[in-house]
């Protein structure tokens, strides 16, 4: 079946660098991606969005950007802080003919682990 | 507090058991997922209503059940509970597909 993956599963990065989280989809139809956070105990946290018909998309500290052509979505993470250590997961929305039924498909993950 | 409120957060039952996880809703939002966490298989959709009504379906098993009551909360009823279903649950509330927030789940361990 069509599935959300990502190319790492850990990664370690220095305080202060910059980090970026990699994640490939399947589903050309897929129109929208969202990049969660999820801290030990806790549900995923929104971090940011991105539709289909953008390339990139900036936040506050973070920027997605979206590859259509290879499939590839990435998170990056300006000035990486202790407290952005956690489970990072990407996730499509996926549509049919009948359009979105509103579910995700969600990668399995990568955990950031940010050295002082 | 994402305002998605999940009940209770840690449930500890015997194989064979039933289980009932509640859900409340963010304010003003119609739809509400279930999602299953488990180490091997991540964040696995269940499925989704929308104001009271079924919408989509994922990976639930036939032992599994669901409903959104009129007042929007909604219940995710477990059945002869096996060890494999030790999990987290979580449910999430949009508007639309749009504002998709998670509650911070219910920890299911069936011994």
């Amino acid at each position: 079946g069509e599935s959300v993956g990502l190319h790492l599963p850990t990664l370690s990065v220095q305080e202060g660098d910059n980090s970026i989280i990699n994640c490939a989809y399947s589903n050309s139809a897929s129109d929208y991606f969202i990049w969660y956070k999820q801290e030990s105990g806790k549900g995923p946290q929104f971090i940011i969005d991105i539709r289909s018909n953008m390339d990139k998309r900036q936040g506050q500290r973070v920027t997605v950007l979206l590859n259509k052509t290879v499939k590839h979505l990435s998170l990056q993470i300006a000035a990486t802080q202790p407290g952005d250590s956690a489970v990072y997961f990407c996730a499509e929305n996926p549509t049919s003919t009948r359009g979105s039924q509103g579910n995700l498909i969600f990668g399995k993950g990568t955990k950031l682990s940010v050295k002082p | 507090d994402s305002g998605v409120t999940q009940t209770p957060k840690h449930l500890i039952t015997a194989t064979g058991q039933r289980v009932t996880l509640r859900c409340s809703p963010r304010s003003g939002d119609l739809s509400v997922y279930w999602y299953q966490q488990s180490l091997d298989q991540g964040l696995q959709f269940l499925i989704h209503y929308y104001n009271g009504e079924e919408r989509a379906k994922g990976n639930i098993l036939e032992r599994f059940s669901a409903q959104q009551f009129p007042d929007l909360h909604s219940e995710l009823n477990l059945s002869s509970l096996e060890l494999g279903d030790s999990a987290l649950y979580f449910c999430a509330s949009s508007v639309g597909i749009f504002g998709y927030t998670f509650g911070s789940g219910t920890r299911l361990t069936v011994v």
